[in-house]
């Protein structure tokens, strides 16, 4: 199995652009996070889904984000429009009912 | 709330020393996870703890769930450079068991 696939890997754009990230979850597992890192905030849980419910989403910043699982082998993290602040690692894993996760490669997102 | 508390923040050691991390919980945790991740890597699941003062052995690393199951440490006998990361604890969140929160981390660095 290639694991959890995460693309693109490097993502560089300029504030107020949309910016989409991808994920490729490992085939059978039933939940999927999105994460997003930081040095000052660490690991943060933005949200996750379930058999491609969402299940909670209280961890998204703002009105900016949304997330959508279309179906059990891909999802996407949208931001729109961008900020800076937003400049992060964005990290999706999934699981195979709990608790084990997963993590893909990462997207690293810069914002200018 | 909820509160986990992962300490220490930074650890220097030397080669061959022995590290300690901590997690320590305000509430009672149904079970705990260990993650390590490698610099510009991925976290990548080391074990998880579900007993009352359960203790699991991987090699140099040595896993502790407390009595009370609010708290929680890695041990890692020995350092090697390989060792080099940060560690996190991952906790279910008090309101949904399949909401997994991560701590702050544990970075190790490890002096030749």
């Amino acid at each position: 199995d290639a694991g959890v696939i995460q693309s693109p890997r490097h993502e560089v754009t300029e504030m107020g652009q949309e910016v989409t990230l991808r994920c490729k979850p490992i085939s059978g597992h039933d939940y999927l996070f999105w994460y997003r890192q930081t040095m000052m905030r660490g690991l943060e849980l933005l949200i996750y889904f379930n058999n491609n419910v969402p299940i909670d989403d209280s961890g998204m910043p703002e009105d900016r984000f949304s997330a959508k699982m279309p179906n059990a082998s891909f999802s996407t993290l949208k931001i729109q429009p961008s900020e800076p602040r937003d400049s992060a690692v964005y990290f999706c894993a999934s699981s195979l009912t709990y608790p084990r996760l997963f993590f893909g490669s990462g997207t690293q997102l810069s914002v200018l | 709330g909820q509160q986990v508390m992962q300490i220490p923040q930074y650890q220097h050691v030397q080669e061959g020393e022995d590290f300690t991390t901590y997690c320590n919980s305000s509430t009672t945790l149904s079970n705990i996870q260990w993650y390590k991740q490698r610099p510009g890597g991925h976290p990548v699941f080391l074990i998880q703890l579900v007993k009352s003062g359960e203790v699991k052995k991987q090699k140099r690393l040595t896993f502790q769930f407390g009595e009370a199951k609010k708290n929680s440490s890695l041990h890692i006998t020995a350092t090697q450079t390989t060792d080099v990361g940060t560690y996190f604890c991952a906790f279910p969140s008090m309101n949904r068991d399949d909401k997994i929160i991560f701590g702050k981390g544990t970075r190790l660095h490890i002096l030749p």
